[in-house]
């Protein structure tokens, strides 16, 4: 079955800087990569995802790297602000045929300093 | 995106009682839902799959005479916990995945936190 790794699991950051969270993925029939955050206390949010025939996406600050090849997956999120303060999650699936589940990964916590 | 409600948005309970979580799509029909559990500190662990009009199906491990999944319609699934104890408190989060051709976008509940004393 999948399993997806997930690095660092925390993130220290200056307000403005860049934070990259990578994941690596062990299944090369996964062919969608969601990434969640995740406040204290509230359910996970999903805020950028892409799929295997996408090599990156980007969506204003955020954007979404896959390398199909060494079945990585990489989120980066520039000019950090506090509250992008969260733990986030990467996770991998693989749709078509019969039907997957969601892996996550084990999380990231991301803290940004102002 | 799609948005999924859980309620209560916590519960506390004796030990040996029974909880019910409800979950709910607000503006999309999911014939499948999720029922995930979050530890703290930890990452989501999925317990069962609801599915609408038949049995849930759960993952290894998980006892389904103790987490009754009930998907009664196409916007709500149900999850009790039975005879719940200490061990059982936890964060239970829903998902469910938009509907529509190649559809793959899956969207969570706000979770639900349940504490058993």
């Amino acid at each position: 079955g999948e399993n997806v790794e997930q690095h660092p699991s925390t993130l220290s950051v200056q307000e403005g800087d860049s934070a990259v969270i990578k994941c690596t993925y062990s299944d090369s029939a996964s062919n969608y990569f969601p990434w969640y955050k995740q406040e204290l206390g509230k359910g996970p949010q999903l805020i950028i995802d892409i799929r295997s025939n996408v090599g990156e996406k980007k969506d204003q600050r955020i954007a979404v790297t896959l390398n199909k090849t060494a079945k990585h997956f990489s989120l980066h999120i520039t000019e950090t602000q506090p509250e992008d303060s969260a733990v986030y999650f990467c996770a991998a699936i693989s749709y078509g045929g019969s039907q997957g589940n969601l892996i996550f990964g084990k999380g990231t916590k991301l803290s940004v300093k102002p | 995106g799609a948005v999924v409600s859980q309620h209560p948005s916590r519960v506390i309970c004796k030990s040996g009682t029974s909880v019910k979580i409800e979950c709910r799509s607000l503006d999309f029909q999911a014939t499948t839902m999720f029922w995930y559990r979050q530890f703290p500190k930890q990452s989501l662990m999925l317990m069962a799959t609801s599915n609408e009009g038949s049995k849930a199906t759960y993952e290894q491990g998980v006892e389904k005479d103790k987490f009754l999944i009930n998907h009664a319609s196409l916007t709500l699934s149900t999850l009790t916990v039975t005879s719940a104890h200490p061990e059982d408190s936890s964060f239970y989060i829903c998902s469910a995945p938009t509907p529509g051709h190649f559809s793959y976008e899956q969207y969570f509940g706000p979770g639900t936190r349940l504490t058993v004393t």
